[in-house]
């Protein structure tokens, strides 16, 4: 049974640039979650998905955008990056109903220059 | 944004010693989850508490849901080289909103 994988793992950009992170929840899950990690910091919560649609949003500005695919499969897309834009994103997967918990993927490391 | 408070921020023990790390916060949570996380890769889940009180163990590791609902700890006994990370406390309230997390315990076990 596969976890939540996550694509690339890394990924260098310039400022200015746009860039599209792709997530595969875990087997039986439906709703993804999308997660900001600055070094020395824990996770902070962007968004999350569910049956397609945006549920959740954290502070993050709209330069942040998601989107879930029929297959619960998603992507995390942020425009015009910025150098502050570095960070590892994590994806987590979750099923609706019991148990709430969320199992993370290994997370795409972004780096902006 | 709401943040747990989680302490220490940081040990240094032998290994063979038994690690205790907590986590609070200013409001309630119905669920509480421990996770570690090793350079360059994801959370991994280590302990889910869905009731107060409850206290559950997995190994080496026992975490208790607090009374209160606001706490948590995670006991680690007779500590070995590979119990190194970061260890980050996690609460939620619902499925369909955001896991809070502190900022995380970083452990380091000298052989």
């Amino acid at each position: 049974d596969a976890g939540v994988t996550q694509s690339p793992t890394h990924l260098i950009k310039t400022r200015g640039q746009q860039v599209t992170l792709r997530c595969s929840p875990k087997s039986g899950h439906d709703t993804v979650s999308w997660y900001q990690q600055a070094l020395g910091q824990g996770p902070q919560f962007i968004f999350q998905y569910y049956e397609e649609e945006e549920r959740q949003r954290g502070n993050f500005p709209d330069r942040f955008s998601g989107h879930q695919f029929p297959n619960y499969s998603s992507e995390l897309n942020v425009n015009a990056l910025l150098l502050g834009d570095s960070a590892l994103y994590l994806c987590a997967s979750s099923s609706t109903g019991w148990p709430e918990t969320q199992y993370f993927g290994p997370g795409t490391r972004l780096l902006v220059l | 944004g709401q943040q747990l408070n989680q302490s220490p921020q940081s040990m240094f023990i032998q290994e063979g010693e038994d690690v205790s790390m907590n986590c609070t916060s200013s409001s309630i949570f119905n669920t509480w989850l421990w996770y570690k996380q090793e350079p360059g890769e994801g959370p991994v889940l280590l302990i889910a508490l869905y009731k107060a009180g409850e206290l559950t163990s997995n190994g080496r590791l026992t975490a208790q849901f607090g009374i209160t609902r606001k706490d948590s700890f995670l006991n680690i006994s007779a500590s070995i080289p590979s119990d190194v990370g970061i260890y980050f406390c996690a609460g939620l309230n619902s499925g369909n909103t955001p896991l809070v997390f502190g900022k995380g315990t970083r452990l380091s076990v000298i052989a």
